[in-house]
């Protein structure tokens, strides 16, 4: 059964660091992964996607790694600002045949100014 | 660009009723899924269709069933509802196989 976890399970920065996140999961039969970000109560934003196949992908400035064999992620957030407080959670899509995501714990990540 | 809506967006039933949550996906999808949030949990796969066929299965309660319909659209039909299936309900839709998953705002069931 596959199961992702995330590391770690809060942070707290200033504004301006840079910083990691960390994703990891049991079975590296994946077909993808996705990084989302969730606001409280609101709904999920996907932020990135990751085939497989790929190593990394990147958006504005954020920067997501993927190592399958390892069973890891990283998402790599660039000059953090206060908005980029919220809760980002990785999420695997098994390559077994299924569609479904199994999601990770999350990071709780505020961010101050 | 258009996104998946759902509705209603909040929901307040007693226990014991029943509950129809409306998911309508990003327009040229082609499959649909649904997730349960509970309060300080991560998201739960319950259900997805693909043209209008069950594509897979998680752990939706024999009292939930859904189903897709000719437009696409999906309903997630809840009944004897019980204290806690109070969450979050997320739709997501998607491409067949094309991997990235947009999910809709959520409808907050509450049960009272």
């Amino acid at each position: 059964k596959q199961e992702v976890t995330q590391i770690p399970a809060a942070l707290s920065v200033p504004e301006g660091e840079n910083l990691v996140l960390n994703c990891s999961f049991t079975d590296s039969a994946i077909y993808n992964l996705q990084w989302f970000r969730q606001d409280p109560g609101k709904g999920l934003t996907s932020l990135l996607l990751i085939q497989s196949s790929q190593r990394e992908q990147t958006s504005g400035r954020l920067n997501a790694s993927l190592d399958k064999s390892s069973g890891r992620s990283t998402l790599y957030i660039a000059a953090s600002q206060p908005g980029d407080s919220a809760t980002y959670l990785c999420a695997v899509r098994p390559s077994t045949g299924f569609q479904k995501l199994v999601f990770g714990t999350g990071t709780r990540l505020l961010v101050s100014p | 660009a258009a996104g998946v809506i759902q509705s209603p967006r909040h929901l307040i039933k007693e226990k014991r009723e029943t509950a129809t949550l409306k998911c309508y996906p990003i327009p040229r999808h082609d499959t649909v899924y649904w997730y349960q949030q509970g309060p300080g949990q991560d998201p739960q796969f319950l259900i997805s269709f693909y043209e209008k066929m069950q594509s897979d299965k998680g752990s939706i309660p024999d009292r939930f069933s859904a189903q897709q319909f000719s437009d696409y659209h999906s309903e997630l039909n809840m009944s004897s509802l019980e204290l806690g299936d109070s969450a979050l309900y997320f739709c997501a839709s998607s491409f067949w196989g094309s991997g990235a998953q947009y999910f809709g705002p959520g409808t907050r069931l509450t049960v009272l």
